[in-house]
């Protein structure tokens, strides 16, 4: 068990670029989520996939993010036309969602610097 | 909604010293509670959790017991090391929300030697 992979861990992209990230859970994980967190504060909830299905959006992924798991295994985080607001850490996580109060572990996250 | 609220830091303590941070939350449900550390540089770690009402999670030292009368979830330790130097951060997850994890805006923690 290797532990959530992200890659790349670090991106610096000029304003108006597009930027994908990609997430490798813990495998046999059903659960996968993502967060963004930036500097002194919290990670604050994205959106979340069971297997390939996208469950839940929230209102702060504005319709220039988009994700995806394709096969229910590795997911993406596409950020069209970034902005230097984008800048952040994106952080993805997994759980097994067999009972509930699951720990759920996070990668290392992937630092976006938006120029 | 579901939210979580503790102290805000910095907070400098010299080693040896006793470390306490308080955390409240606010739930519809019935929410698990959780400490994460996050080191510099470095991903979120669990550091304990509590799933049910006077619970007490523990881990490398440090203690926390799940208040439901009080809603809190207070992190302590008796006495602290340089090596504790992070920011934590208390969070929730409400089996009613599909276990998604709320986030305090973290607290970070100096040891000075």
């Amino acid at each position: 068990d290797t532990g959530v992979s992200q890659d790349p861990r670090h991106k610096i992209t000029k304003r108006g670029q597009n930027v994908t990230f990609r997430c490798d859970p813990i495998s046999e994980h059903n659960r996968l989520y993502w967060y963004r967190q930036t500097l002194g504060q919290g990670p604050e909830f994205l959106t979340y996939f069971q297997n390939e299905a996208q469950l839940e959006k929230s209102r702060l992924l504005s319709d220039r993010f988009s994700a995806e798991r394709p096969k229910g295994s590795f997911s993406t985080l596409e950020i069209q036309r970034t902005e230097q607001g984008d800048s952040a850490m994106y952080l993805c996580a997994s759980s097994p969602r067999l009972l509930s109060g699951n720990t759920i572990y996070f990668g290392e996250g992937s630092w976006l610097t938006v120029v | 909604g579901d939210s979580v609220t503790q102290m805000e830091g910095p907070v400098t303590l010299s080693e040896e010293a006793f470390l306490t941070i308080n955390c409240t939350y606010t739930a519809t449900g019935y929410p698990s509670l959780f400490w994460y550390v996050q080191y510099p540089g470095e991903g979120l770690q669990l550091l304990l959790k509590a799933t049910k009402a006077d619970d007490k999670g523990s881990n490398k030292g440090f203690e926390a017991t799940y208040r439901k009368e009080t809603t809190s979830f207070h992190l302590e330790k008796g006495s602290v090391q340089v090596s504790d130097s992070a920011v934590y951060f208390c969070a929730l997850s409400d089996r009613d929300r599909d276990d998604k994890i709320i986030f305090g805006k973290g607290t970070r923690l100096h040891i000075l030697p």
